[in-house]
């Protein structure tokens, strides 16, 4: 079947603008994550969505991030008033999940968001 | 907090050489641990996993070991090949469900 999907592939956006990435999870997975790969920082979690209950948004970097998930399906991570230090490659993963344990992560090919 | 650590890149071998990339993690209670690999111009897979301690999780000639004494897991293969050379990244899901902490990753480039 279909891996995870995002789009899209690459967005160059001016400082300031506001930037929507999008994932498509694997289908039947009830648990999604973002993630943010830069140079800097490494490999950061940003947002976990589980079934129906509240999201960890405790790897959002400020409030100028936010997402949802709209029928437990896809996702979608808004960046506000984009800034250079958001420049990097976003990564979507999901995975099935229990809520007693979670299983293998996989994720999608990543957005590169690059702001100029 | 919960947090891993592994040996900096570039690490650059020749076919057939013995590979370690060493990665330490620091956790509450007892955490899961995972290497994952990116292929160039592909996304990160699950290479291995191991979630108790003295599990040994192997793949593809890959093997680690979750050693809690020394709070390591270290990646080993006794024979690289060309088509290993990737980025490699070791991970741990601690307290927090879901939530997996990545070390900076170490670029392998392996020359035939």
């Amino acid at each position: 079947g279909a891996g995870v999907s995002q789009s899209p592939s690459n967005k160059v956006t001016e400082k300031g603008k506001d930037v929507e990435l999008r994932c498509d999870p694997i289908s039947g997975h009830t648990a999604l994550y973002w993630y943010r790969q830069s140079l800097g920082q490494g490999l950061e979690f940003l947002i976990y969505f589980q079934g129906n209950s509240a999201p960890d948004k405790s790897g959002l970097p400020s409030d100028r991030f936010s997402a949802e998930r709209t029928g437990g399906s896809v996702s979608t991570l808004t960046i506000q008033r984009t800034q250079q230090e958001d420049s990097a490659v976003y990564l979507c993963a999901s995975s099935l999940s229990t809520g007693a344990r979670t299983y293998e992560q996989y994720f999608g090919p990543g957005t590169r968001l690059t702001v100029t | 907090g919960d947090s891993v650590t592994q040996m900096e890149g570039p690490v650059t071998l020749s076919e057939e050489a013995f590979l370690t990339i060493n990665c330490t993690y620091t956790a509450t209670g007892y955490p899961s641990l995972f290497w994952y690999v990116q292929y160039p111009g592909e996304g990160l897979q699950l290479l291995l996993k191991a979630t108790k301690a003295d599990d040994k999780g192997s793949n593809k000639g890959f093997e680690a070991t979750y050693r809690k004494e020394t709070t390591s897991f270290h990646l080993e293969k006794g024979s690289v090949q060309v088509s290993d050379s990737a980025v490699y990244f070791c991970a741990l899901e601690g307290s927090t469900l879901g939530r997996l902490y990545f070390g900076r990753g170490t670029q392998l480039t392996v020359w035939p």
